[in-house]
């Protein structure tokens, strides 16, 4: 079953410290995953996609296909990064994909 | 370029009541999705489009729901009757590209009493 794990329903952090939201996912072909945020007040918007490779926002994550995670990092934590974050797998139905959804994170950073 | 657009923001009904949902999607893409975000969920796709054509809709309760794309533009999504657990933020999504992004529209809070 296709299904995306996020262990975490809230992390709190201070501004400055490191943060790690954690996903894991469970597919049995090659996975697309991505992070989507969303900001008080606004809506669902991407924030990274693993085939990108790229870093948003100070925000990187590798997709580690042994551990079946894709974990979301920043090394310093501001307090305009708080906001939900939601891990998604990208998966083929009927030959179009469709995205599944963890449950969420919230991310509170504190001054 | 325009964003997703949907209406009403905000809606209460009672129990056994009847409701429709409104989304316009960004302008040029063709597969349009609705998803339903129950209160400390993830979204959850119920129906997906591509064009006026449905390619998924495995996860729509069609006892009560039902969604409609004419001309592969603008989508409704209707309950009929809605219950208690219809509570939830209905959101439509749209994408036109190949990297599978997709856009979200603010999403309209529907409180079933």
């Amino acid at each position: 079953a296709q299904r995306v794990t996020q262990p975490e329903k809230l992390l709190s952090v201070f501004k400055g410290a490191p943060v790690e939201l954690k996903c894991n996912y469970s597919y049995s072909g090659s996975p697309e995953l991505f992070w989507y945020v969303q900001y008080s007040r606004q809506r669902l918007q991407l924030l990274l996609r693993h085939i990108s490779r790229e870093s948003i926002k100070g925000f990187t994550a590798d997709l580690n296909k042994g551990e079946t995670s894709f974990h979301l990092k920043k090394p310093f934590a501001q307090e305009e990064d708080s906001a939900m974050y939601y891990c998604a797998l990208s998966g083929l139905s009927g030959g179009y994909n469709k995205l599944i959804f963890g449950a969420g994170t919230r991310l509170a950073v504190h001054p | 370029e325009a964003g997703v657009a949907q209406s009403p923001r905000y809606k209460i009904i009672e129990k056994r009541q009847s409701v429709a949902f409104w989304c316009n999607p960004i302008s040029g893409h063709a597969t349009l999705y609705w998803y339903q975000q129950i209160l400390g969920q993830g979204p959850k796709l119920l129906i997906q489009f591509q064009n006026n054509g449905v390619v998924d809709d495995s996860q729509l309760p069609k006892d009560r729901f039902s969604a409609e794309r004419l001309k592969g533009v603008d989508s409704t999504l209707k309950i009929q009757p809605a219950k208690l657990e219809d509570s939830a933020v209905y959101l439509c999504a749209s994408n036109g590209n190949s990297y599978n992004e997709q856009f979200f529209g603010p999403g309209t809070r529907l409180t079933v009493l």
